[in-house]
């Protein structure tokens, strides 16, 4: 496709279940992060991918959170036993070099 | 720890106003900065990226300035239109990842 593509746009998960949050960068972008925006909050880093190098996984607000890159390409943010202060929107973005491209969001509920 | 800070938080002006919003960060170890724009219940969509050796860039009627040594940014916007209306966040790009204001929310009446 020709932008991020994030799925799905809305979730809404019971507390304790665990959700998985997918992000199809744009082709070619080497670098991807994921961000976390709670209501009327500004962007929270979670991590980064660049490439084949170890992640930055400093953002991750606590073991419950997880994310893979599989290939280089598809990312898979994974929120085990959700809690209701995990509501949010999960942003995606991927880059090339410098100028980063996001997705649409997930808008993450836990009720 | 960088730290992003905007100002205003919120700006109301009428239509055709020149409005200007800044963008402050401590550590000026950066690489580059952007300014994005995020539209109500949207992803966010970049506007102007200025790299550590540039002062400034235009698009059309925005004009973002930087200044690394003092630790400042701002965006200049020309003849605010409605349409204008939306989020602004300025990023900061240091040691691998971008760090974002908490952005400014724009209102431009008609």
């Amino acid at each position: 496709g020709a932008g991020v593509s994030q799925s799905p746009s809305n979730k809404v998960t019971e507390k304790g279940k665990d959700v998985e949050l997918r992000c199809d960068p744009i082709s070619g972008h080497t670098a991807l992060y994921w961000y976390r925006q709670s209501l009327g909050q500004g962007l929270e880093f979670l991590i980064y991918f660049q490439g084949n190098s170890a992640p930055d996984k400093s953002g991750l607000p606590s073991d419950r959170f997880s994310a893979e890159r599989t290939g280089g390409s598809v990312s898979t943010l994974t929120i085990q036993r959700t809690q209701q202060e995990d509501s949010a929107v999960y942003l995606c973005a991927s880059s090339p070099s410098r100028v980063a491209f996001f997705g649409q969001g997930t808008r993450l509920t836990v009720v | 720890k960088q730290e992003v800070t905007q100002i205003p938080a919120a700006l109301s002006v009428p239509e055709g106003e020149n409005l200007v919003l800044n963008c402050s960060f401590t550590d000026s170890a950066i690489y580059n900065l952007q300014w994005f724009r995020q539209d109500p219940g949207k992803g966010l969509t970049s506007l102007l990226l200025i790299q550590s050796s540039q002062r400034e860039q235009t698009s059309g009627r925005l004009n973002a300035s930087l200044d690394k040594s003092s630790g400042r940014s701002t965006l200049y916007i020309a003849a605010s239109q409605p349409g204008d209306s939306a989020t602004y966040l300025c990023a900061v790009e240091g040691f691998q990842k971008l760090v974002f204001g908490t952005g400014t929310r724009l209102l431009v009446s008609p």
